[in-house]
């Protein structure tokens, strides 16, 4: 069955980097677009980006477009979201989703907490 | 950027009720819309794709329904595990976007 394992929580300062992994199984991991999204603490859910691990063809929300890179590594199926200029805005849970166009459902990861704090 | 309203955004129910959520798109979505379920410190977990497939190991009494911009998921019969918030959201067209969620909770 799919699985999608999530890195463990990271604490950043402000104007930090943070890069958190996703490493997918159970399935053929160039197929299928690698979505992320975060969710704020007490908030709704945001979609941030996608990329195909096939070409490593990304697109991201306007919102965190020059900030926000997605990338890949075919040989332990892995997917990364580094997002950069870390603000205290940017503490939330980020997701990574997967399975949209596979016809057989939708898979979430268990989500990593970032914390960005002085 | 298409919107997702949801409605309501929160209803109380009793245990055996039968639930159902709206979601509307502000254009239409080809069907491509899922429906997740999140309790508190979880992550989501899908429910429905493609407005109307049910995912692999959700139980029956979750269904989806609709089409064009009209939207509905309904809970035949609330059980107590079933108290969480529910979402929508389009994967029609970017940026995905997502309805602003409706809590269940008990009457």
């Amino acid at each position: 069955q799919v699985l999608l394992v999530q890195s463990g929580a990271e604490v950043e300062k402000p104007g930090a980097s943070v890069k958190a992994s996703c490493k997918a199984s159970g399935y053929t991991f160039t197929n299928y677009y690698m979505h992320w999204v975060r969710q704020a603490p007490g908030q709704g859910l945001e979609w941030m980006g996608r990329i195909l691990p096939s070409d490593s063809n990304t697109r991201y929300a306007q919102k965190f477009q020059g900030r926000l890179t997605l990338t890949r590594d075919t040989s332990t199926s892995t997917v990364y979201m580094e997002l950069s200029s870390l603000r205290s805005e940017d503490t939330a849970v980020y997701y990574c989703i997967t399975g949209y166009s596979s016809g057989n459902g939708i898979e979430w990861g268990q989500g990593t907490l970032v914390t960005v704090s002085s | 950027d298409i919107q997702m309203t949801q409605s309501p955004s929160s209803l109380s129910a009793s245990v055996g009720d039968r639930v159902t959520i709206t979601c509307r798109a502000s254009q239409g979505i080809n069907n491509k819309l899922a429906w997740f379920q999140q309790k508190p410190g979880k992550a989501p977990k899908s429910l429905i794709y493609a407005a109307s497939s049910l995912q692999s190991g959700v139980p029956s009494k979750f269904s989806g329904s609709g089409s064009g911009t009209d939207f509905t998921l309904t809970i035949s019969s609330l059980q107590p595990e079933d108290f969480a918030t529910y979402y929508c959201q389009q994967y029609s067209s970017y940026p995905l976007t997502f309805g602003g969620g409706t809590k269940v909770e008990i009457k």
